[in-house]
């Protein structure tokens, strides 16, 4: 089965802090996805990687960066984080190769719930 | 473009069936189904790729309209783990690969 972990299942930070989300996948896939969830707004992409050292951004960006330096690792990086922020965080992994083949199902840690005060 | 969902929002008995709906103004690439009970991850469920495709089994199923813009996913005599938020998600093609997911349908049944 595809595993992918991600650090912590609550966080609990101030305004300003520099925050850390990890994730890990253990299946070797090629892409990795950071989405923030919201009530009433779904889950919306805020970036990915295809590849290590390759990053886009998705839909919210805005005050995220991210970090990929390993295939199987994925961080997330709040440079300042804001009350704005106050989210569940989940991280996802998929197969699929950029121009070839695989699968477009998405396997999703049990996410982050962060909590900026 | 953020595909939508309907209802946002459905009560159910046990037993009663159910039926959630993936709306797209373009034809979608393919359509996923997402599970996702409170404070777990999101579980796929199933995955449609063709127009006029049916999927699934007697309780859980799914279809995707000819044109590709509409997916529905059928709930039949509901059980109580039904419940949680379904999602709809599909691969934007255009540009970069990217996912995108629609607004999310909460389903509670209750006993």
């Amino acid at each position: 089965d595809v595993k992918v972990t991600q650090s912590s299942r609550y966080l609990v930070k101030r305004t300003g802090e520099k925050v850390f989300l990890e994730c890990v996948q253990d299946m070797d896939h090629e892409n990795m996805f950071w989405y923030r969830q919201d009530p009433g707004l779904g889950l919306r992409l805020i970036y990915f990687s295809y590849d290590v050292k390759m990053k886009e951004k998705g839909d919210i960006p805005e005050g995220y960066s991210v970090s990929r330096e390993k295939k199987e690792r994925f961080s997330l990086i709040l440079e300042s984080a804001s009350t704005n922020q106050t989210s569940m965080y989940l991280c996802a992994s998929t197969e699929r190769r950029l121009w070839g083949q695989g699968s477009d199902t998405q396997y999703f840690g049990p996410g982050t719930r962060l909590t900026v005060l | 473009q953020q595909p939508v969902q309907s209802p946002q929002a459905v009560i159910l008995r046990e037993g009663e069936d159910a039926v959630i709906n993936c709306s797209s103004s373009k034809a979608l690439y393919s359509v996923h189904w997402y599970r996702q009970k409170h404070g777990e991850a999101p579980v796929f469920l199933m995955i449609l790729l063709k127009g006029g495709e049916q999927k699934g089994h007697e309780k859980i199923s799914a279809s995707f309209n000819e044109k590709k813009q509409q997916s529905s996913l059928y709930l039949t005599a509901s059980q109580l783990s039904y419940s949680g938020t379904y999602f709809c998600g599909t691969v934007k093609t255009s540009g970069t690969y990217k996912y995108i997911f629609g607004t999310g349908t909460r389903l509670k049944v209750l006993a």
